[in-house]
């Protein structure tokens, strides 16, 4: 079983509409969870860190919101744009600097 | 600032063939680390490092063989290439301590067909 789900699997948005990714995990002790972002073809690039304490954090258009309760994480993208088409990657540091990946929501935007 | 540079960024072998990618961080990281990324599985952990002479192995270490003789490099060698060793490769370094939040750099990859 995965220690990390992603929903959903894809999602195909229109330009300007919004759109929440969802990120559940089960893996402790909880240390932080980043949200990547991976244009075709390039390497992951970390959007956002949420830690313990935190609930709420935003990045521009993009908004993360962690509940450390219920091991669950959204990421929010407000007014899409065609430039936000990528996977988004769920990554979850837990134990001895152990980390655990989601498979990815794939998002597309189209005009 | 370079960050993470793999080479090459395309490559065809054929069974059995052997080859290195080259993956080269000048942000002075401790910790470096292969990943393969198939379609529907995520990113999987082959080998890391935490430090100079120091390697592990990870979730899929089969087939693979690294070495870290430099903070800066951290070459991935397949040994006797697979059909199922075809995959997009990815080098990735972040630094070691554990009070640190742990964001991983990543290079561009590396994507390797195995004929």
């Amino acid at each position: 079983k995965n220690q990390v789900e992603q929903s959903p699997q894809s999602l195909i948005i229109l330009e300007g509409k919004n759109c929440t990714l969802q990120c559940n995990y089960t893996v402790s002790p909880f240390s932080n969870l980043r949200w990547y972002k991976q244009d075709t073809g390039r390497g992951p690039v970390s959007l956002t860190i949420m830690t313990f304490s935190e609930n709420t954090k935003s990045n521009g258009r993009y908004t993360a919101t962690l509940d450390a309760d219920t091991k669950q994480s959204s990421l929010h993208i407000t007014a899409s744009q065609l430039s936000d088409s990528a996977s988004y990657i769920c990554v979850v540091r837990y134990g001895n600097n152990r980390l655990a990946f989601g498979k990815g929501n794939q998002v597309v935007v189209i005009p | 600032n370079a960050g993470v540079t793999q080479t090459p960024k395309f490559q065809v072998l054929k069974t059995g063939q052997s080859m290195t990618l080259q993956c080269a961080q000048d942000m002075n990281h401790e910790y470096m680390s292969w990943y393969r990324q198939d379609p529907g599985m995520g990113l999987r952990l082959i080998h890391y490092s935490v430090g100079a002479g120091i390697t592990d192995q990870g979730e899929v270490p089969n087939g693979y063989n690294v070495s870290r003789s430099t903070t800066e490099d951290f070459p991935l060698r397949l040994l006797s290439a697979a059909p199922s060793q075809t995959s997009v490769y990815f080098c990735a370094s972040s630094y070691r301590s554990s009070a640190n939040t742990g964001e991983l750099f990543f290079g561009e990859g590396s994507r390797l067909t195995v004929l």
